[in-house]
């Protein structure tokens, strides 16, 4: 099955230092990617999706100027947090899709194992 | 404004047990319905995909139903495993868009 990854898995930093998060679809190209934050028992929040190779779509209330994404290639996309502060502390997943227009009905989205974020 | 409810929001059940998680969803024009199994301090896996069509799909011991008049859908975990234990979250696409809804998810935990 497809598989996404996150790197790195775990981050602690101190509040002001910028946090950059790497997302890969690693067999496969994705046309779309989402970034979620999740906070503790909480469902996922989207914060953002991007396409590759243009400017990312956020969600109301996210930040643009503080959460910095760029989709470069079909395989990579990077959730920049600048300026960490604590509150910005949660576990951030990303998911990778393939769209076919032909068959939107059944387009999937495979999610990273997350990257734990701590701002101290 | 679409929507996504699950019930109930936890779970404790002992090992071996059955259990059947729900989902009610208000979400227009309707695409499909995941279901997804969340471990502590992981990312998602999809369990069960369906669209308008399908009714009943399984996936090892878990079989998930849906009523798209109801608007509902039940996950069903047959002879429950320690491994078991995890959020599950139900998902519902909207025809026309690829940003799905999310439901909170059910945390379920399985004693031995």
């Amino acid at each position: 099955g497809a598989v996404v990854s996150q790197h790195p898995s775990r981050v602690i930093c101190k509040s002001g230092t910028s946090v950059k998060i790497e997302c890969r679809s690693l067999d496969f190209q994705a046309t779309t990617m989402f970034w979620y934050r999740q906070f503790p028992k909480q469902s996922l929040m989207l914060m953002a999706t991007s396409n590759e190779g243009s400017k990312a779509t956020y969600e109301q209330g996210v930040e643009k100027d503080k959460f910095l994404i760029n989709h470069a290639s079909l395989t990579l996309s990077t959730l920049t947090v600048t300026s960490a502060h604590p509150e910005d502390s949660s576990f951030y997943i990303c998911s990778a899709s393939v769209l076919i227009l032909a068959e939107i009905s059944t387009d999937t989205q495979y999610f990273g194992p997350g990257t734990r974020l701590t701002v101290l | 404004k679409n929507q996504v409810e699950q019930s109930p929001q936890s779970l404790i059940i002992l090992e071996g047990k059955n259990c059947t998680l729900q989902c009610n969803y208000t979400v227009s024009p309707f695409s499909n319905l995941r279901w997804y199994k969340q471990d502590t301090g992981r990312g998602p896996v999809s369990l069960t995909i369906m669209t308008f069509s399908e009714n009943t799909k399984s996936n090892g011991r878990y079989t998930a139903t849906l009523d798209a008049d109801t608007k509902q859908s039940s996950l069903h975990i047959t002879a429950s495993q320690l491994s078991d234990s995890a959020s599950y979250i139900c998902v519902v696409a909207s025809g026309g868009s690829y940003i799905p809804t999310f439901g909170r998810g059910t945390s379920l935990i399985v004693h031995p």
